[in-house]
């Protein structure tokens, strides 16, 4: 069974660079589309990329200026960089995986980030 | 981008009822919706992929049907465990979206 697991900051000032990475374990990080998903305290779910292991990316235009995603084949990781953040991107963050005629099979229990100085 | 719309907001049954969540999406999304129900503190869990592929190991009482710009997600025989919110998501094109969820309540 596929785990995924995020790790970062819990707390990024205004205007800095929130980083998350997620690592997968129980298969490899080749056979997936991996995405980053974001939830605002009490609000609705927000996808914000996909990545797959070949390195080919897709972001959400709402977003796409400021993230950067990114994959590590060798450590089975995958991340995500947000640039230039505001309190409007607080929000408990998940990864999560699909292969390619499915819906988010897998998905990491989330990591609350918080944006405040 | 798709917008993914649904309805109730809010729905309130009662131990063994059926009931029936609709996806309703601003252009045609196929069949390439999944269903998720997501608790407290929880993160999604998909129920059905592909519009009506019943994930491994969710109950039977789960089904969704639909294609194009209209789909539901049916819930018979409501059991307690069940009582969460659930989210709609079309992943016909980039970018994903999701609708903004159906609280279901215990009435």
């Amino acid at each position: 069974q596929v785990q995924l697991q995020e790790s970062g900051p819990g707390l990024v000032k205004p205007s800095g660079t929130l980083a998350l990475t997620c690592s997968v374990s129980g298969d490899s990080i080749n056979t997936y589309y991996w995405s980053w998903i974001r939830q605002p305290p009490g609000k609705q779910l927000e996808w914000i990329g996909e990545i797959h292991f070949t390195g080919n990316t897709n972001s959400n235009p709402s977003l796409q200026s400021r993230v950067t995603i990114s994959v590590d084949t060798s450590k089975n990781q995958f991340s995500l960089n947000l640039n230039s953040v505001t309190a409007a991107d607080t929000a408990v963050y998940y990864c999560a995986g699909r292969l390619t005629t499915r819906a988010f099979d897998f998905w990491g229990q989330g990591t609350m980030v918080t944006v405040s100085s | 981008d798709i917008q993914m719309t649904q309805s109730p907001s809010t729905l309130s049954a009662s131990v063994g009822d059926r009931v029936t969540i609709t996806c309703r999406a601003s252009q045609s999304v196929s069949v390439w919706l999944g269903w998720y129900q997501q608790k407290p503190g929880k993160a999604p869990k998909v129920l059905i992929y592909k519009a009506s592929n019943l994930e491994t190991g969710v109950p039977s009482r789960f089904s969704g049907s639909g294609s194009g710009t209209e789909l539901t997600l049916t819930i018979n025989n409501l059991q307690p465990d069940d009582f969460a919110t659930y989210y709609c998501q079309q992943y016909k094109s980039y970018p994903y979206t999701f609708g903004q969820g159906t609280k279901l309540e215990i009435k």
